[in-house]
């Protein structure tokens, strides 16, 4: 089946640093990917939608100039969060699709960010 | 926009029981309804999906209901076994190009399965 990969799985950071969160579509080529956050307990919250070779599209209330986010290729896509702070921490998760006529997402296994 | 609510919140239920969750949709215009299993610290797996042209699919144990009329939509577990405690989400799209295509979810379901 289709695999997502994030690195890295878990990073710590000072606060005012920039950290890059990689997510990449192993054996297919994704033509849409899509960035979530999710807090402790709650449910995933869609950050923005990146086609590859576009600007990707935000969600009202997600900071545009501090979580970057750029789908370079097919099979890779980055979110920087910039100027980090504590509550930035969170679990970042990407999905991709495939495109065609498949409508399934296919999940990472999540980044644990931790801002000290 | 499309908005999901999901019910309950938790559920336990004993080993060799049945579960139900439902999740209810805003936006007719929604045509996909996939349902993912979220084990601890780990990102969401596709466990069945359901296209609105269809009212029923199952897959083994795991069972979905779609009642486009009414704007619900509901996941069935039967015989249900401690591996399938985990958090439970369901969410729905639009369409297959761009932002159409991306998943609002519902709040979660936590599942424990008791021996």
């Amino acid at each position: 089946g289709a695999v997502v990969s994030q690195h890295p799985s878990r990073v710590i950071c000072k606060s005012g640093t920039s950290v890059k969160i990689e997510c990449r579509s192993l054996d297919f080529q994704a033509t849409t990917m899509f960035w979530y956050r999710q807090f402790p307990k709650q449910s995933l919250m869609l950050m923005a939608t990146s086609n590859e070779g576009s600007k990707a599209t935000y969600e009202q209330g997600v900071e545009k100039d501090k979580f970057l986010i750029n789908h370079a290729s097919l099979t890779l896509s980055t979110l920087t969060v910039t100027s980090a702070h504590p509550e930035d921490s969170s679990f970042y998760i990407c999905s991709a699709r495939d495109g065609g006529l498949s409508y399934e997402q296919y999940f990472g296994p999540g980044t644990r960010l931790t801002v000290t | 926009g499309e908005n999901v609510e999901q019910h309950p919140s938790t559920l336990s239920v004993q080993e060799g029981d049945s579960a139900v969750i439902k999740c209810t949709y805003s936006d007719s215009a929604s045509n996909y309804f996939p349902w993912y299993k979220q084990e601890l610290g780990k990102g969401p797996q596709l466990i069945i999906d359901i296209r609105s042209n269809v009212g029923e699919k199952k897959d083994q144990r795991i069972a979905v209901t779609l009642n486009k009329t009414a704007k619900h939509f509901s996941l069935h577990i039967t015989e249900t076994q401690p591996e399938d405690s985990a958090v439970y989400f369901c969410a729905a799209s639009m369409g297959l190009t761009g932002t159409a295509s991306k998943l609002t979810f519902g709040t979660g379901t936590r599942l424990q399965v008791t021996l």
